[in-house]
């Protein structure tokens, strides 16, 4: 079973626009921690963001947003007036401590273009 | 810089052949994994390890697939027979202790298997 759900393969946006990625993840364990990367063109995963289960608070880091809700299991992103450099394919990532390591679940990912 | 390096980049190998890849995590790390990421999909788990100890393998597709790290520093997968299927991109993760830190990603091993 999928843990972690990225439903919107493909989204466009002309720049300055903003885009919202949705993220959906299931888990039976009270204490986890969600990640987002970005994966460029070039292919390295970059680290964006971690969050824990037990910090609901949403988080803004300059044109970066992330709204956590536990009641819907979501932790979607916002890119707030896109430029062309936000073109890439972003993961949501999820890690359980049942695991005892910090492996990560992967959803599928989502490629944003921005059209200049 | 001191990101973690994969090496080769790019490699192709005939079916049944051996390969070996290669990850230098960033320099202190303890904690260090494996992905397989194929065409338009996420990473997808395959070990980790823990200094020298690989504590989770739960995730190699076979027994083809073999990882060690006998320094705690410099890791290397190994995939033997290599089948169509392992073509993909294997990258390696790096992190600092051992909860839940994030993870520094290398820039991977695009593996063709023709």
């Amino acid at each position: 079973a999928q843990k972690v759900t990225q439903a919107q393969t493909e989204i466009s946006v002309v720049e300055k626009e903003d885009v919202t990625l949705d993220c959906v993840y299931e888990t039976r364990d009270t204490t986890y921690y969600l990640f987002w990367y970005k994966q460029p063109p070039s292919g390295e995963l970059v680290f964006l963001i971690r969050r824990n289960s037990f910090d609901e608070q949403n988080e803004i880091s300059g044109r970066y947003s992330w709204n956590f809700q536990k009641s819907t299991s979501s932790f979607n992103f916002t890119i707030t007036a896109s430029q062309v450099v936000d073109s890439a394919v972003y993961f949501c990532a999820l890690s359980e401590a049942l695991y005892g390591n910090n492996r990560l679940a992967f959803g599928k990912g989502n490629q944003v273009v921005v059209i200049p | 810089g001191a990101g973690v390096s994969q090496s080769p980049r790019y490699k192709v190998a005939k079916r049944g052949q051996d390969v070996a890849l290669r990850c230098d995590p960033i320099s202190g790390h303890v904690s260090l994994f494996w992905y397989q990421q194929a065409l338009g999909q996420g990473p997808e788990f395959l070990t980790y390890f823990q200094n020298e100890a690989q504590l989770d393998k739960s995730g190699l597709p076979s027994d083809r697939f073999f990882a060690e790290r006998p320094e705690g520093s410099v890791s290397t997968l190994k995939i033997q027979r290599t089948q169509q299927e392992d073509s993909a991109v294997y990258l390696c993760a790096s992190s600092f202790g051992q909860g839940i830190y994030e993870q520094y990603f290398g820039p991977g091993t695009r593996l063709t298997v023709t």
